[in-house]
Parts: C-alpha cells; structure tokens; sequence
C-alpha cells in the first residue's frame, strides 16, 4: 500500500535559517503529493502541491519538487519565520479507488527561534 | 468563500456512550473525507463520501460509520465509546474526491473519552 516516511522532529531554527524537512514516499503509480501545516488548536492548511513528476509547488516561500527517481518531495525554505513555527505533514493521494484517500507522515514539529 | 466547518469543536463522553459529530463542506464540494489523528497513530483515514455514497473506507471497526445528505453536509458516529477513540477528528472536503484535488480541512473536533 502507500506509505509516506517523513523526517523525525522536532526540528529548531533560528530566525532567517534555512530549512529542510526530508519526505519520501513509496506508492503504485504515480501519487500527487501535498505538504501541509498545522498551527496550534486548529486544523490542517495546504501549504503546497504538486500532481505531477518535476513539478514544483510553491507558497509563502517554501518549496517543494516532485521528485519520481528518488520518490521524494522534501520541503525547503530559504529563511524561517519565527510565524513559520507549526507541525508540517507530508502526504499522497494515490490514483483511483482506495488509493485515492491522503496517506500523511508523521508530522515534523518545527520551532523558529528570534 | 466559507470553510470547512465542524460542530462541536469540543465533546466529553463516557466510555460506552455514542457520539454524532457534523461536518458543513467549502459550498460547492461534493467529497468530503473524514480523518482521525492522534499523538500515537498520527493521522488516519476513516472514510469519504461522495454524492451521498460511501466510496472510500479505512481500517477501522463498524463502530464507526458515516453519512452524507444531499447538501453534502456529512456526519460521523462511533458507537459504544472506547477510551482509545479519544483524538482530533478532522474533516475535509473536495470537489470531486480526485487525486489531484486538494482537500480541505475544517478545524476538528476534539472528543475526549472518560
């Protein structure tokens, strides 16, 4: 089935550092792949996206390419926010049928430091 | 354009007890998919409906089931409370329920089971 192996937090920054938060994933066919945050008591909001291989999402500076050859879809922010500090999740939605519901991660805490 | 939007935003229940919890989706949408997410198991799929038809389940015992009106409005209902249910229950809607839509989330529920 499809699985999403997400990089293990919690991961602290300082204010205007550079981050990454490695995601990879395993699924039949070729999944869309989203990056989505979680601020403190609420739910989840769509960061980014990308549906198909070497396509780029984009939002709010933070990036993320679609990458088939290596299934992966790491996450990467040239200059963090202390605004920036929530739990962000990988996940996929497969093709069709059963697949087709969000397989997510397990969340990378991150904490941005003035 | 409203949100996603989920009543209560907060339940106590007693073990043995049944719960009901409510879902209005982005006007226009037609899917709307269930999540259940705690610290353990992080985020897990439960269901989704589309035109009032279940199309989609997770691995999840028959005490949880679901349903969607002809608004797509959808409701949620465990049965016979166990502690273990206690978690943030999310709700996400989209227009068609594809691999490539993006799903929107609500808020959640937080139901705590004593």
């Amino acid at each position: 089935g499809n699985s999403v192996t997400q990089m293990e937090g919690p991961v602290t920054l300082s204010e205007e550092a550079f981050l990454t938060i490695n995601c990879t994933y395993t699924a039949t066919g070729y999944p869309s792949l989203f990056w989505y945050v979680q601020y403190p008591g609420e739910g989840l909001q769509l960061l980014l996206k990308a549906t198909k291989a070497d396509d780029k999402g984009s939002n709010k500076g933070f990036e993320a390419t679609y990458r088939k050859e290596t299934t992966s879809f790491h996450l990467e922010k040239g200059s963090v926010q202390v605004s920036d500090s929530a739990v962000y999740f990988c996940a996929l939605s497969g093709r069709s049928g059963s697949a087709r519901q969000l397989t997510f991660g397990s969340g990378t805490q991150l904490t941005v430091l003035p | 354009k409203a949100g996603v939007t989920q009543t209560p935003r907060y339940l106590i229940k007693t073990r043995g007890q049944q719960v009901t919890l409510s879902c209005s989706p982005i006007s226009g949408h037609r899917s709307v998919s269930w999540y259940q997410q705690t610290p353990g198991q992080g985020l897990q799929f439960l269901f989704e409906y589309f035109s009032e038809t279940q199309r989609n389940k997770g691995n999840f015992p028959g005490r949880f089931s679901g349903r969607q009106f002809s608004n797509s409005r959808s409701e949620m209902n465990v049965s016979t409370l166990e502690l273990g249910d206690s978690a943030l229950y999310l709700c996400a809607s989209s227009l068609a329920g594809a691999s490539t839509d993006t799903q929107y989330f609500g808020p959640g529920t937080r139901l705590t089971v004593l």
